[in-house]
């Protein structure tokens, strides 16, 4: 019963530095996200992906790039980190109804 | 702009008490509320709510919403030490990206033995 993963669950990384967080579900769900949640802001969308090969921006997703090559993966890529990048990340996933959002476990993010 | 607007911040209360934890939000095209509970790291769902005045119950649990005056409660009665955790509110709109939910801050209830 894995459900949604999330990999690394902490990383602690150096400005410039390109990060990749991984995220893998196995419901076959359709709708996966990415948010990041800060103190002060609560949760904000960053990237989501209606399918694959379909993906769009949320409302902080400048510093991101995405990809989902395959339904059940969700890598985020930080391809320049910066210390503002420091959060928790969170990948989520449903079937297209928002009641049922399911969240992984998040990744603690570091930039130094 | 739309927002989400929980209160308390934080709430600290013994085992045995009643808590209700606001949430306001003004939004175009609302479409749904929806409540989650924030333990140790993912949030996990509660409720969610798109009609005014249709109570939602869940054991100890139970939630409202008020669409004329824009807001919900989340009342938890006979608390227990599981109860701590963040109660994240959300906002769904009509012609919003799937999944663009517009969380508020949340509220940090911390229930003492």
């Amino acid at each position: 019963d894995a459900g949604i993963t999330q990999s690394p669950r902490y990383k602690i990384t150096e400005t410039g530095r390109q990060v990749t967080l991984m995220c893998h579900q196995t419901w076959s769900h359709s709708y996966m996200f990415w948010y990041r949640q800060d103190l002060g802001h609560g949760l904000r969308l960053i990237y989501y992906s209606a399918a694959a090969d379909i993906t769009d921006k949320g409302e902080v997703p400048d510093g991101y790039v995405v990809s989902r090559s395959k339904t059940e993966n969700f890598p985020l890529t930080l391809e320049s980190a910066t210390r503002s990048q420091t959060s928790v990340y969170f990948c989520a996933s449903t079937d297209g109804g928002n009641e049922k959002l399911f969240f992984g476990s998040g990744t603690q993010l570091s930039v130094l | 702009e739309d927002k989400v607007v929980q209160s308390p911040l934080s709430l600290v209360v013994h085992e045995g008490d009643t808590v209700t934890l606001n949430c306001s939000y003004e939004v175009t095209n609302f479409r749904s509320l929806l409540w989650y509970k924030q333990e140790k790291k993912a949030p996990t769902f509660l409720f969610m709510l798109t009609s005014s005045g249709i109570e939602k119950k869940s054991g100890r649990l139970s939630s409202i919403l008020d669409k004329k005056e824009l807001f919900s409660i989340l009342n938890i009665t006979a608390t227990q030490t599981g109860d701590s955790a963040i109660y994240l509110c959300a906002v769904d709109r009509y012609g919003g990206s799937q999944g663009n939910l517009i969380f508020g801050k949340g509220t940090k209830l911390s229930v003492k033995p």
